[in-house]
């Protein structure tokens, strides 16, 4: 079956650090790759999305390309703000099944400290 | 506009008791999906509806759950005989389509928990 798996958290930051997540996943056919972000006390919010390889998904200063070669779709950013804690969730749609079912990786989660 | 809305947000009920979650979607999505964050499984895909109809009930863990979807729009996720272990966070999400590149919009969550 599909299968995403990402880094182990908590990862904690200094205040403008790089930060990369590492997210790798196992599916059939194409999938589209998704970043989910999820801050205290709040909802699950898309962070960004590539629907086909190569493809870059970008926000807020965060980036992933989607790496059909390495199954992979790592998040990165280049300067992270203490308003960037939170839990952050890769995720995979298209793969077994229903086409547009999510199917989530554990979590990180980070925190930054001034 | 109005985002995905969830009630409760939050639910207490006795091992045994029978309890209904509601979502209402964002007006005009056709498709509506229930997953569960739990501290040991992770977020878990439970039901996928397009309409009214559910093609794909495959996540639902055993035959207490069930979920309905009425008028295109409210749904509602009842669990009979509660136990402990269906203890977790009830999220709902909608979106316009379906299909892998939509984008699934997701309610703040039901907390649910089994004494």
């Amino acid at each position: 079956g599909d299968s995403v798996t990402q880094m182990e958290g908590p990862v904690t930051l200094s205040e403008e650090a790089f930060l990369t997540i590492n997210c790798t996943y196992t599916a059939t056919g194409y999938p589209s790759l998704f970043w989910y972000v999820q801050y205290p006390g709040e909802g699950l919010q898309l962070l960004l999305k590539a629907t086909k390889a190569d493809d870059k998904g970008s926000n807020k200063g965060f980036e992933a390309t989607y790496r059909k070669e390495t199954t992979s779709f790592h998040l990165e950013k280049g300067s992270v703000q203490v308003s960037d804690s939170a839990v952050y969730f890769c995720a995979l749609s298209g793969g077994t099944g229903t086409a547009s079912k999510l199917t989530f990786g554990t979590g990180t989660r980070l925190q930054v400290t001034l | 506009g109005a985002g995905v809305s969830q009630s409760p947000s939050n639910k207490v009920t006795e091992k045994g008791k029978d309890v209904e979650l509601r979502c209402d979607p964002i007006s005009g999505h056709t498709a509506l999906y229930w997953y569960r964050q739990s501290l040991g499984q992770g977020l878990e895909f439970l039901i996928y509806f397009q309409g009214n109809s559910a093609p794909d009930k495959s996540g639902l863990p055993s035959d207490r759950f069930s979920a309905e979807r009425t008028g295109g729009s409210v749904s509602t996720l009842t669990i009979q005989r509660t136990q402990q272990e269906d203890s977790a966070v009830y999220l709902c999400a909608s979106s316009f389509f379906r299909g892998k590149q939509e984008t699934q919009y997701f309610g703040p969550g039901t907390r649910l928990l089994v004494l």
